[in-house]
C-alpha cells in the first residue's frame, strides 16, 4: 500500500511568485486535505477536497487554491507569494470525510518545505 | 484564535519512566480529540485518539486521558522509550462543522536513556 507522497520536498520562490505542490493520496483514500505549518506552529487547516469538490476552508487569503483530480490526487496553489508564506505545506488522505474508522484520522505525507525570499 | 493549546514546548523524561503531555482546548463543540506524533523531516503520524463519549482510551504503552467539565486531555507514555523522542500534536476535530484538525503546537518529548 502506498502512502501519502508529496513533491517536491524542498523549494525555494521569492515574494509575488506563484507556486504548486502536488500530493498523491494514499490508495483507497477519497478525500486530501492541505495544512501548513510554519517554524514552532501546529499545523493549520487550509482546505479540504472531496470528491473533487472543495469541502471545507481554513482561514487562508483566495490565493491559497486547489484542485483534485479524478484519481484523488491534488494540487496547492498559491499566487503572489509573501514572506510568511514560507512553512511546511503537509497533505494528508482519508478514506472519507470522517477520516479512518470516523474519527477524523488522516495520513499525511512527509511535506514540502517552502522558503520564500 | 488558538483553540487547541499545548503548555509545555518541551518535556525531558528518563527511560522507563512515565510521560505525561498534557493538552487545553476552549471550543466544547471537539467530539474527537487525537494526538500524532511526528519525527524531523517526517510528517505526523497517528498515535491515538479518543471520542468524547469517553474519557480513557487505551493502546499498549500509550493512554489518552479526557476531562470533558475541565477541557483537558492527556497523554500518558509508560514506560517511555527513547524512540518516543519526538514533537507530540494534540488535535481535536468538530465533526458537526466539517473534520478539519485542530492543532496544538506541539510538545517536544525527550526520552533518556
Amino acid at each position: 500500500e502506498t502512502g501519502v507522497t508529496q513533491s517536491p520536498t524542498h523549494l525555494i520562490k521569492t515574494r509575488g511568485q506563484q507556486v504548486t505542490l502536488r500530493c498523491s493520496s494514499q490508495s483507497g483514500h477519497n478525500t486530501v486535505s492541505w495544512y501548513q505549518q510554519a517554524l514552532g506552529q501546529g499545523p493549520q487547516f487550509i482546505f479540504q477536497y472531496y470528491r473533487e469538490e472543495e469541502n471545507g476552508r481554513g482561514n487562508f487569503p483566495p490565493r491559497f487554491s486547489g484542485l483534485q483530480f479524478p484519481n484523488y490526487s491534488s494540487e496547492l496553489n498559491v499566487n503572489a507569494l509573501e514572506l510568511d508564506d514560507s512553512a511546511l505545506y503537509l497533505c494528508a488522505s482519508s478514506p472519507g470525510l470522517a477520516g479512518a474508522l470516523n474519527t477524523g484520522e488522516l495520513f499525511f505525507g512527509e511535506g514540502s518545505r517552502l522558503t520564500v525570499l | 484564535d488558538q483553540q487547541v493549546k499545548q503548555n509545555s514546548p518541551s518535556l525531558s523524561v528518563q527511560e522507563g519512566r512515565i510521560s505525561i503531555l498534557n493538552c487545553d482546548y476552549t471550543n466544547s463543540m471537539f467530539d474527537y480529540f487525537l494526538w500524532y506524533k511526528k519525527y524531523p523531516a517526517e510528517g505526523p503520524t497517528f498515535l491515538i485518539s479518543i471520542s468524547s463519549i469517553k474519557d480513557k482510551n487505551e493502546d499498549g504503552r500509550f493512554t489518552v486521558f479526557l476531562n470533558k467539565s475541565a477541557k483537558h486531555l492527556s497523554l500518558h507514555i509508560v514506560p517511555s522509550q527513547p524512540g518516543d523522542s519526538a514533537v507530540y500534536f494534540c488535535a481535536a476535530s468538530d465533526g458537526n462543522s466539517g473534520y478539519a484538525l485542530n492543532f496544538g503546537k506541539g510538545t517536544s518529548l525527550l526520552v533518556t536513556p
